[in-house]
């Protein structure tokens, strides 16, 4: 079946330095993507979306890049900071489906 | 604080038995969704709402059921419990349901059976 998933199940990087999660998809009518962040206990945070028609989009200290030709979305952190660290899941949608989810990536950030 | 509230949020019970979770959606929000998430499987898509009438299905179990009231909050009836329904369920909310609305999670149910 089709399924998003992500390239490394954790990351460990220092604070300050700039992080860049991955994540492959496999479904090529999939036309909307989304990046989570969810810290221990709590619920998924939206960080930032983007969709088919972009390449690129920026947020605060976020950009999130998606290459069609892969199959490829990632997210980058800049200047990560402790507070940074979490799970980070990428999910797909395609029109009139829901979301559907990786299986996460692991942060670290040490100080 | 997203403003999707979920209750309760902790909550134990034995197997064979019958839990209801509940929901209520973000201020102006009309689709409703249910996520299941366990250590092995990631978050599940369960099922989605919007404005009380079913819109997609996902992995959602037979002895699992939920629907949205009129007043839009939501009711996730799970029965039959068994151990593996043990996880963390998430209620999610978004405008209107539409693809590339944003979805705002709940903290989440966490069920244990034992």
């Amino acid at each position: 079946g089709e399924s998003v998933g992500l390239h490394l199940p954790t990351l460990s990087v220092q604070e300050g330095d700039n992080s860049i999660i991955n994540c492959a998809y496999s479904n090529s009518a999939s036309d909307y993507f989304i990046w989570y962040k969810q810290e221990s206990g709590k619920g998924p945070q939206f960080i930032i979306d983007i969709r088919s028609n972009m390449d690129k989009r920026q947020g605060q200290r976020v950009t999130v890049l998606l290459n069609k030709t892969v199959k490829h979305l990632s997210l980058q952190i800049a200047a990560t900071q402790p507070g940074d660290s979490a799970v980070y899941f990428c999910a797909e949608a395609q029109a009139g489906t829901a979301l559907i989810f990786g299986k996460g990536t692991t942060l670290s950030v040490s100080s | 604080d997203s403003g999707v509230t979920q209750t309760p949020k902790h909550l134990i019970t034995a197997t064979g038995q019958r839990v209801t979770l509940r929901c209520s959606p973000r201020s102006g929000d009309l689709s409703v969704y249910w996520y299941q998430q366990s250590l092995d499987q990631g978050l599940q898509f369960l099922i989605q709402y919007y404005n009380g009438e079913e819109r997609a299905k996902g992995n959602i179990l037979e002895r699992f059921s939920a629907q949205q009231f009129p007043d839009l909050h939501s009711e996730l009836n799970l029965s039959s419990l068994e151990l593996g329904d043990s996880a963390l369920y998430f209620c999610a909310s978004s405008v209107d349901g539409a693809t590339g609305n944003t979805i705002y999670f709940g903290e989440g149910s966490w069920l244990t059976v034992v």
